[in-house]
C-alpha cells in the first residue's frame, strides 16, 4: 500500500498570512502512462464532507479560490494557500489515487489565530 | 446541482447486516466510477471499496474484503454497499463519492455497531 505522510498535524496561522502543507508518498505518483500524477487534495470544514481543493497535482477544482495551489513531483507535494481566510479552517487531507487501495494522509488541522 | 444523498445508517449488532445506498443526481450517473469511504468519530479518512461506471472494476479495502459488497442500479441512479458481519470497527460515517478528477461526497450516513 502507498502509505501518505502529511506535515504539520497542526497548522495555527494569522488571517491573510501564507500556509503550506506537506504530503509526501512511499511511491512515486506519476502514471508514465498519462503523465498525470494522482495526488489529490481536500478540506473538512467543521461538521462537513470532505470538498475536492485540487486534483491531479495541481488542478483547482470548480469554484475554489485561486489563493489555493498544489504543486510538487514524484513523492513529495505541498499545498499552499497564499492568503490565510477565516474560512479556510478544517482539516486538510492528501489523497492518492494513483493505486488501489487509495489512501490518505492523517490530516492537518487549520486554525486561526 | 450534482448530489449524492447517502441513507441505511442505523445502530446494529456485531454481526449483523445492513445495506447502504446513495441516490445520484446532477451528472451522467453512468459514466463515473463511485467510492464508498467512511471515516469513524474523530479519526481520518479510510477508503472502503469502488466500482467501475460499467461495473467491469471492483476494488475492496482489505478490511471489509468478503464482507461487504458494492453494486450500482444505472438506470435508477444509486449505489450501494451491503454490509455483512459488522464488527464493531466498522463503526463510523460512510461516503459515497463520485470519483476523478472531479470528485464529489455526500453528506453521509452513520453507522454504529453495538451490542
Amino acid at each position: 500500500d502507498i502509505v501518505m505522510t502529511q506535515t504539520p498535524l497542526s497548522l495555527p496561522v494569522t488571517p491573510g498570512e501564507p500556509a503550506s502543507i506537506s504530503c509526501r508518498s512511499t511511491q512515486s505518483l506519476l502514471d508514465s502512462d498519462n503523465g498525470n500524477t494522482y495526488l489529490d487534495w481536500y478540506l473538512q470544514k467543521p461538521g462537513q464532507s470532505p470538498q475536492l481543493l485540487i486534483s491531479t497535482l495541481s488542478y483547482r477544482a470548480s469554484g475554489v479560490p485561486d489563493r489555493f495551489s498544489g504543486s510538487g513531483s514524484g513523492t513529495d507535494f505541498t499545498l499552499k494557500i497564499s492568503r490565510v481566510e477565516p474560512e479556510d479552517v478544517g482539516v486538510y487531507f492528501c489523497m492518492q489515487r494513483l493505486d488501489f487501495p487509495i489512501t490518505f494522509g492523517q490530516g492537518t488541522r487549520l486554525e486561526i489565530k | 446541482e450534482v448530489q449524492l444523498v447517502e441513507s441505511g445508517g442505523g445502530l446494529v449488532k456485531p454481526g449483523e447486516s445492513l445495506r447502504l445506498s446513495c441516490a445520484a443526481s446532477g451528472f451522467t450517473f453512468s459514466s463515473y466510477s463511485m467510492n464508498w469511504f467512511r471515516q469513524a468519530p474523530g479519526k481520518g479518512l479510510e477508503w472502503v471499496s469502488s466500482i467501475s461506471g460499467s461495473r467491469n472494476y471492483i476494488y475492496y479495502a482489505d478490511s471489509v474484503e468478503g464482507r461487504f459488497t458494492i453494486s450500482r442500479d444505472n438506470a435508477k441512479n444509486l449505489l450501494y454497499l451491503q454490509m455483512s458481519s459488522l464488527r464493531a470497527e466498522d463503526s463510523a460515517l460512510y461516503y459515497c463519492a463520485r470519483a476523478g478528477s472531479s470528485a464529489y461526497w455526500g453528506q453521509g450516513t452513520l453507522v454504529t455497531v453495538s451490542s
